[in-house]
């Protein structure tokens, strides 16, 4: 079964780190567009990063310079770090594979920016 | 960046109704449009891809059409399991930017 699992989240406070984690199973993230998607509470799907089967990547205005996507292929595996978080960035974070719009989601892992 | 609308933001149907959401991409983004449910407290799902096509799962009252700029998902015959926000998303290229999303409650 094809699936993923996010994890890492956690309270944080603002200008802090985190290292969120997805992991897949079932399938190759190497061989796959893989993204990170964002819902702060009560809000809507906020896009927020790709990385490319090829390497490449690219990231939505709001997390560009701060937040960077990875991927190890060994543990087959996705990252996002995020730095100098805000108050704001406060929300449930999923990774999704990109596969003709977004057909695999995990389930979410929650972060929370205060002090 | 290409912005999403869409509209209306909230609406509600009584069972068995036809319902229609719309979608429009501030520039063309050809059939590049994904459609998503999201019911209250799950994960986002993945109802029609490349504008029309179904994926796999879903069930056929679900449509979707458009292209280049304005896009519609429509439910032929509402039933209360499709209690959810309905989000669209352009996916030619980055950003991946979603609507604002649509309310869909049972009257």
């Amino acid at each position: 079964e094809e699936q993923l699992v996010e994890s890492g989240g956690g309270l944080i406070q603002p200008g802090g780190s985190l290292r969120l984690s997805c992991a897949a199973s079932g399938f190759a993230v190497s061989g796959n567009y893989m993204t990170w998607v964002r819902q702060a509470p009560g809000k809507g799907l906020e896009w927020l990063s790709v990385i490319y089967s090829g390497g490449g990547t690219s990231y939505a205005d709001s997390v560009k310079g701060r937040f960077t996507i990875s991927r190890d292929n060994f543990q087959n595996t996705v990252h996002l770090q995020m730095n100098s978080l805000r108050v704001e960035d406060t929300a449930l974070y999923y990774c999704a594979r990109d596969l003709d719009g977004f057909d695999i989601w995990g389930q979410g892992t929650m972060v929370t920016v205060s002090s | 960046d290409i912005q999403m609308t869409q509209s209306p933001s909230s609406l509600s149907a009584s069972v068995g109704d036809r319902v229609t959401i719309t979608c429009r991409a501030s520039q063309g983004i050809t059939n590049y449009l994904a459609w998503y449910q999201q019911k209250p407290g799950k994960v986002p799902r993945l109802l029609i891809y490349a504008a029309s096509t179904l994926q796999s799962g879903v069930p056929s009252r679900f449509s979707g059409s458009g292209s280049g700029t304005d896009f519609t998902l429509t439910i032929s015959s509402l039933q209360p399991e499709d209690v959810a926000t309905y989000y669209c998303q352009k996916y030619n290229s980055a950003p991946y930017t979603f609507g604002q999303g649509t309310k869909l409650e049972i009257k």
